[in-house]
């Protein structure tokens, strides 16, 4: 079972430079998220989506983008690099049949070092 | 300002002992849940407490949801050292299904032999 799949596991980035955190889960899920964990502050929501087309903000969006074309795949880009954005990020999903009681899977991380 | 404050942020113990770490709101949550995170590895749910009051029992581990759905406390009794971890609570404050969690920033648990 693949579950929730992140990659790349780790990257160095340049001040400025973009990229895309890719995350895929094979669960059927209809909601998935980004978070960020840095040390002393837990997981913070980045973005979140809860079906193809549709995605909103968490607690700290500025600098990320995302999009879901589809129900499988949710990147997470970073349009300009700052070495704030420097973290550990986390993609998560479930199913939101059961209400907000169901349980929430996590990819294994990928850790961005932006100099 | 953290929606989900867990207290003690660092705890190191022997093993044996006994301790309790603690998630408190302001807010109301439809639903709390406990993750534990080791590390390299993303966190996995140990439990979600769903109505006001309900204590719930996982060998040695004991959640409880407060009666007003405002927070909640993890107790464990003889830790050993494979409890070693970063245990996490997450809310969901309301009831619709946009499966939006937000978490506390953690507790760091050390269990020393």
């Amino acid at each position: 079972n693949a579950g929730v799949t992140q990659t790349p596991k780790f990257q160095v980035l340049k001040t400025g430079q973009s990229m895309t955190l890719q995350c895929a889960q094979d669960m059927n899920h209809e909601y998935m998220s980004w978070y960020r964990q840095d040390p002393g502050m837990g997981l913070r929501l980045i973005h979140y989506s809860v079906g193809a087309g549709i995605t909103d903000q968490g607690e700290v969006p500025n600098g990320y983008n995302v999009s879901r074309s589809t129900t499988e795949d949710f990147p997470l880009r970073l349009l300009s690099a700052a070495p704030s954005q420097t973290s550990v990020y986390f993609c998560a999903s479930r199913g939101i049949g059961g209400g907000n009681t169901g349980e929430l899977f996590f990819g294994e991380g990928s850790r961005l070092t932006v100099l | 300002t953290q929606l989900l404050e867990q207290s003690p942020q660092f705890l190191s113990i022997q093993e044996g002992e006994n301790l309790t770490v603690y998630c408190n709101s302001s807010s109301v949550f439809s639903s709390l849940q406990w993750y534990r995170q080791e590390p390299g590895e993303g966190p996995v749910l140990l439990v979600t407490v769903v109505t006001g009051g309900e204590v719930k029992k996982l060998k040695r581990l004991t959640f409880q949801f407060g009666d007003a759905r405002k927070d909640s406390s993890l107790h464990i009794t003889a830790a050993q050292p494979g409890d070693t971890g970063l245990y996490l609570c997450a809310g969901a404050r309301r009831s619709s299904n946009t499966g939006k969690l937000i978490f506390g920033q953690g507790t760091t648990l050390q269990v020393k032999p």
